[in-house]
């Protein structure tokens, strides 16, 4: 299974901020990006894919990706408190597998 | 939305017995399967890929006498911990991959089995 490097640190933020993710990867050949949320004792759900570099925008989430620096990044805009979630990043390599990061667990505070 | 169930939710056992769980995909096709573990503040890591009516292809350090995997339908796998100990206490995921759609995003993960070894 390849590296992907995801600090798993919590995050807290006041309901309405921003909430800024990121994962690094040290292998080119990923080839696609994914963000997932996972609730308590639950199997995660995925969020948000991408492919090539650049961003994706789906509602209130931004998925960035940078090749170039092996860096993807998830923004959450105007972050609710049901937002409030651990969120992992997934990365494909060969035979469609998947490699996930260790996740940030993300409190949204009312 | 693609569905996909393991049963059971949550199994206490003793050590040296045997656990199966199974995986279904309840509304969609499944020629592959994957089977990963979680430990607690841990990623979810990739234990094996199950193909339907083909051998598992088990990832480099985990043991395929001890995680038994029988995939015998496109809507079945099972996963069978044999001779449990309580290193394997741990939260078990699968995944379907969608057999039409082909991407490795459209994978659609179960709600996980947590797995207590006494």
């Amino acid at each position: 299974q390849k590296e992907v490097e995801q600090d798993p640190g919590p995050l807290s933020v006041p309901e309405g901020a921003i909430v800024s993710l990121n994962c690094t990867y040290s292998n080119s050949a990923f080839q696609y990006f994914m963000w997932y949320r996972q609730y308590s004792r639950k199997g995660p759900e995925l969020l948000m894919y991408t492919y090539s570099s650049g961003n994706k925008e789906d509602g209130r989430f931004t998925a960035q990706v940078d090749k170039s620096s092996k860096y993807i990044s998830l923004f959450i805009r105007d972050s609710q408190p049901s937002d409030s979630a651990t969120y992992l990043c997934a990365m494909s390599y060969g035979n469609n597998r998947l490699a996930f990061g260790k996740g940030n667990q993300v409190v949204v505070i009312p | 939305g693609a569905v996909v169930s393991q049963h059971p939710s949550r199994v206490i056992c003793k050590s040296g017995t045997s656990v199966k769980i199974e995986c279904r995909s309840l509304d969609f096709q499944a020629t592959t399967m994957f089977w990963y573990r979680q430990f607690p503040k841990q990623s979810l890591m990739l234990m094996a890929t199950s193909n339907e009516g083909s051998k598992a292809t088990y990832e480099q350090g985990v043991e395929k006498d001890k995680f038994l995997i029988n995939h015998a339908s496109l809507t079945l796998s099972t996963l069978t911990v044999t001779s449990a100990h309580p290193e394997d206490s741990s939260f078990y995921i699968c995944s379907a991959r969608d057999a039409v759609a082909g991407r490795p995003y459209t994978q659609y993960f179960g709600p996980g089995t947590r797995l207590t070894v006494l």
